[in-house]
């Protein structure tokens, strides 16, 4: 089958560290993967953070970076800076390019990030 | 920019009740999807519909059934609430296909408790 896993539960970093979020999926049925990260913010609904479509490529958003790995098949959260503003919970999630009405997407269980002052 | 409105924000029935949440959104969307959220599981996809009048069966569909009567609003019914379910239910729309593939946006959630 399809999956994704993500770091489990609850990441606290102090205002200004680095943070890593990793995220590794695996997959039978997908050739063409498309990676995402989501993001719920506190009182917010789920959006998208950011996407990539093409193996080797980056994407970056609000100081975030992902870059989507066939080889090890990853796609870790990774921003050099955080601030407290970043807490929220961070879902990895995993799309088929040829699935266009979005039906086959795999999600992470989410982390919950917590940046301290 | 648009929304996607769910009602209510804290459903509470007792078992056995029929349940039914609403979703609308102004984003002129084809597309428009139910998940479950339970704790400690990632977001199950329940129904989804890409136009009006359309049902396709999610992965946990049993135990559901939808509505599409208009293109911007799709309700859920939960048929028989089973007692001690606690979960979160999203409501999500979309534009079909192309660059946009993957791209949802989500209402703030219905929280479900039985009792």
């Amino acid at each position: 089958g399809d999956s994704v896993t993500q770091t489990e539960g609850q990441v606290t970093v102090s205002e200004s560290k680095s943070l890593i979020i990793n995220c590794t999926y695996s997959t039978t049925s997908i050739a063409y993967p498309n990676l995402f990260w989501y993001v719920r913010y506190p009182g917010e609904g789920l959006q998208l953070l950011l996407k990539v479509i093409t193996a080797g490529q980056k994407g970056s958003s609000r100081g975030f970076e992902a870059t989507y790995n066939k080889e090890t098949t990853s796609f870790h959260l990774q921003k050099a800076s955080v601030q407290e503003s970043d807490s929220a919970v961070y879902y990895c999630a995993l799309g088929d390019r040829y699935v266009g009405d979005n039906s086959k997407l795999i999600w992470g269980l989410g982390t919950s990030l917590v940046v301290n002052p | 920019g648009g929304i996607i409105t769910q009602t209510p924000k804290f459903l509470i029935g007792q078992e056995g009740q029929k349940l039914t949440l609403k979703c609308q959104q102004n984003f002129n969307h084809d597309t428009m999807y139910w998940y479950r959220q339970d704790s400690g599981k990632g977001l199950r996809l329940i129904y989804y519909s890409i136009t009006e009048n359309d049902l396709q069966k999610g992965d946990l569909s049993e135990g559901y059934d939808a509505s599409r009567e208009k293109k911007s609003s799709f309700s859920l019914t939960v048929t028989s609430a089973q007692k001690n379910e606690m979960a979160v239910f999203l409501c999500a729309s979309s534009i079909s296909g192309g660059p946009n593939t993957g791209q949802l946006y989500f209402g703030e959630g219905s929280k479900l408790t039985v009792l």
